[in-house]
């Protein structure tokens, strides 16, 4: 089955900074990467997603980019601001699931 | 308007008790799932459901028995719990297995066994 890395585990910027958070997989047929940003006591929110038949995306300060022949995806973040702390997830569609990575926490100081 | 609602938020109980969590999603989705996340934040798929049928169980114990009354209701009941039972319950839904479609998770059920 499916099976996602996620790297950093923890990352720790200053404001205005630009953060990378890197994922790697392993189903060649996985064709959708979404990435869930949690903060303390909420619930996984999706932020951004990416289709197999894309290699960038980008939303304001947020974007993606997804190299399949490689089986890895980034997200990015620029200009960060402390609300940007969380812990971000990327995930990976394998066989009918949604597989999460380890978790990555953001914490962005002023 | 809730999307994905479950009951209760947090839950304290005794080893060896029997309890359950609820989970309705307004979404009009035809899949919904159990996600459990541990103290390490994991976020592990436990059972997902398409339109009232079983269709992922991730090797999870029998102790947990799902039950989905109809594609907008899954609830989660738990028997004879244990300390390694501790953990955040998520439910969630979405279109079409997930491949591809939005997963909405609702608010977490904090589950502590003592």
């Amino acid at each position: 089955g499916e099976n996602v890395e996620q790297h950093p585990s923890t990352l720790s910027v200053q404001e205005g900074d630009s953060a990378v958070i890197k994922c790697t997989y392993s189903d060649s047929a996985s064709n959708y990467f979404p990435w869930y940003k949690q903060e303390l006591g909420k619930r996984p929110q999706l932020i951004i997603d990416i289709r197999s038949n894309v290699g960038e995306k980008k939303d304001q300060r947020i974007a993606v980019t997804l190299n399949k022949t490689a089986k890895h995806f980034s997200l990015h973040i620029t200009e960060t601001q402390p609300e940007d702390s969380a812990v971000y997830f990327c995930a990976a569609v394998g066989f009918q699931k949604l597989v999460f990575g380890t978790g990555t926490r953001l914490l962005v100081s002023p | 308007d809730t999307a994905v609602s479950q009951t209760p938020k947090y839950l304290v109980t005794q080893m060896g008790n029997d309890k359950s969590i609820k989970c309705e999603q307004n979404l009009g989705h035809d899949t919904m799932y159990w996600y459990k996340q541990d103290s390490k934040k994991f976020l592990k798929i436990m059972f997902s459901y398409n339109n009232k049928e079983l269709i992922i169980n991730e090797t999870v114990p029998n102790r947990f028995s799902p039950k989905s009354p109809d594609k907008a209701h899954l609830n989660l009941h738990i028997n004879s719990l244990e300390l390694g039972d501790s953990a955040v319950y998520f439910c969630a839904s979405s279109w079409e297995g997930g491949a591809g479609n939005t997963i909405y998770f609702g608010e977490g059920s904090w589950l502590t066994v003592v």
